[in-house]
């Protein structure tokens, strides 16, 4: 596609339930990248894909959160047991490698626990 | 540590010409970025320097690097209703890209 899309564009979920958000990169693009902003506040990095690999996890805030990426193409971020503080937009972004290649932004998800 | 600091606010009149700062802590940078994010739409890049530059002129922006403080300025020269925005910087160390918590720019009529 022409730029990074992602998916719901919204969503209102309850306490408790789980929420599955999706991410379509530039085409040909092999890093992915995901990140949290919270109302008022900077990003927050929580993971990065390689291809199909997440070297590094270290910024997904808790094991209820869990991400994939197949086909070095579409990724999804995966909330369980939704909390409160969970509230947040949910941005992707990729780029063509790893190196200092810029990051093209989507939307984002807003998402809402009630 | 990778901690990138900039000011929260900042409020300039049209045709002025704004300057937002970005310090940053880890002296491994390799690229520095500018996005600008306006409101309900995603990051979107400005510009970007990489750090053996100390200047990077586009239009009406400059990027100024001062490396030995750590320290990355933007300039947004003839400042324009549609700049109002938040604008973050970041910089890239080992394949992680660190945001500061952005600037949001008010212009004033």
């Amino acid at each position: 596609g022409a730029g990074v899309s992602q998916s719901p564009s919204n969503k209102v979920t309850e306490k408790g339930k789980d929420v599955e958000l999706r991410c379509d990169p530039i085409s040909g693009h092999t890093a992915l990248y995901w990140y949290r902003q919270r109302l008022g506040q900077g990003l927050e990095f929580l993971i990065y894909f390689q291809g199909n690999s997440a070297p590094d996890k270290s910024g997904l805030p808790s094991d209820r959160f869990s991400a994939e990426r197949t086909g070095e193409s579409v990724s999804t971020l995966t909330i369980q047991r939704t909390q409160q503080e969970d509230s947040a937009v949910y941005l992707c972004a990729s780029s063509l490698g790893l190196g200092g290649d810029t990051q093209y932004f989507g939307p984002g998800t807003r998402l809402t626990v009630l | 540590g990778e901690d990138v600091e900039q000011s929260l606010f900042l409020s300039v009149r049209e045709g002025d010409s704004s300057v937002i700062n970005c310090t940053y802590t880890d002296s491994s940078s390799t690229y520095l970025y500018w996005y600008k994010q306006e409101p309900g739409a995603g990051l979107q890049l400005l510009t970007y320097i990489f750090s053996n530059m100390d200047m990077k002129q586009d239009q009406r922006l400059t990027v100024l690097l001062n490396k030995k403080d750590k320290h990355l300025s933007l300039r947004i020269a003839d400042t324009q209703t549609g700049d109002s925005a938040i604008y973050f910087c970041a910089r890239k160390g080992y394949q992680k890209v660190t945001f500061g918590t952005g600037t949001k720019l008010q212009v004033i009529p």
